[in-house]
């Protein structure tokens, strides 16, 4: 298995634009997280689903962000319109069972990005 | 809200030395999981060990093992035999009820 895959690995946008994280879950899995990865906040968990279906959006910062899971395998992130805050390290994990388990979360390699 | 505490930002250690990073958590839950992940530069976070709640003895994988004193919510990793791949951002981690709620890191530097 080629493991969590996330897209793109680097983006670099202008205030202002629409941006689209991808995220391919490890197959057979029904969990799927977001995090966010900051100097100054370290690692914040952004939304999760279970069985493709949104559990905990808490995390997400504001209504500019949103994330979507048109598929078991596949879920996208996105921010409308991006600010230079923004800039972060975007992870996407899944796991085989749902959260308060001893079940490992796999994380994708990330994906860097840069708001200017 | 839960919480994940580690107190050391940066620590360094002596090829084939022992260090041992430090975790203490707040939560309420009776049974939950604790866990250790490793992001070296290459960004990748992998996990290095887990250790449920209710289980008392201490989990160990190779040269990594935890110290879990759960009346002090404390749960400490020993890196024995430190090697050089071994730098890296280290990360304490609880998952009970929610989602994995992660410390701010501690850096972790193996000198040759």
């Amino acid at each position: 298995d080629a493991g969590v895959i996330q897209s793109p690995r680097h983006e670099v946008t202008e205030m202002g634009q629409e941006v689209t994280l991808r995220c391919k879950l490890i197959s057979g899995h029904n969990s799927l997280f977001w995090y966010r990865q900051t100097m100054m906040r370290g690692l914040e968990l952004l939304i999760y689903f279970n069985n493709n279906v949104p559990i905990d959006d808490s995390g997400m910062p504001e209504d500019r962000f949103s994330a979507k899971m048109p598929n078991a395998s596949f879920s996208t992130l996105k921010i409308q319109p991006s600010e230079p805050r923004d800039s972060a390290v975007y992870f996407c994990a899944s796991s085989l069972l749902p959260p308060g388990t001893n079940n490992e979360q796999f994380f994708g390699p990330g994906t860097r990005l840069t708001v200017l | 809200a839960q919480t994940v505490t580690q107190s050391q930002p940066e620590m360094s250690v002596q090829e084939a030395e022992t260090v041992t990073l430090s975790c203490t958590y707040d939560t309420s839950e009776s049974n939950y999981y604790l866990f250790w992940y490793k992001q070296p530069p290459s960004r990748q976070m992998i996990l290095v060990i887990r250790q449920e709640a209710y289980k008392q003895q201490n989990a160990t994988e190779n040269r990594f093992s935890v110290n879990f004193q759960k009346a002090a919510k404390s749960f400490s990793l020993k890196i024995s035999d430190s090697q050089l791949g071994d730098t890296a951002m280290y990360f304490c981690a609880k998952s009970g009820n929610t989602p994995l709620v992660f410390g701010k890191g501690t850096r972790l530097s193996v000198i040759a």
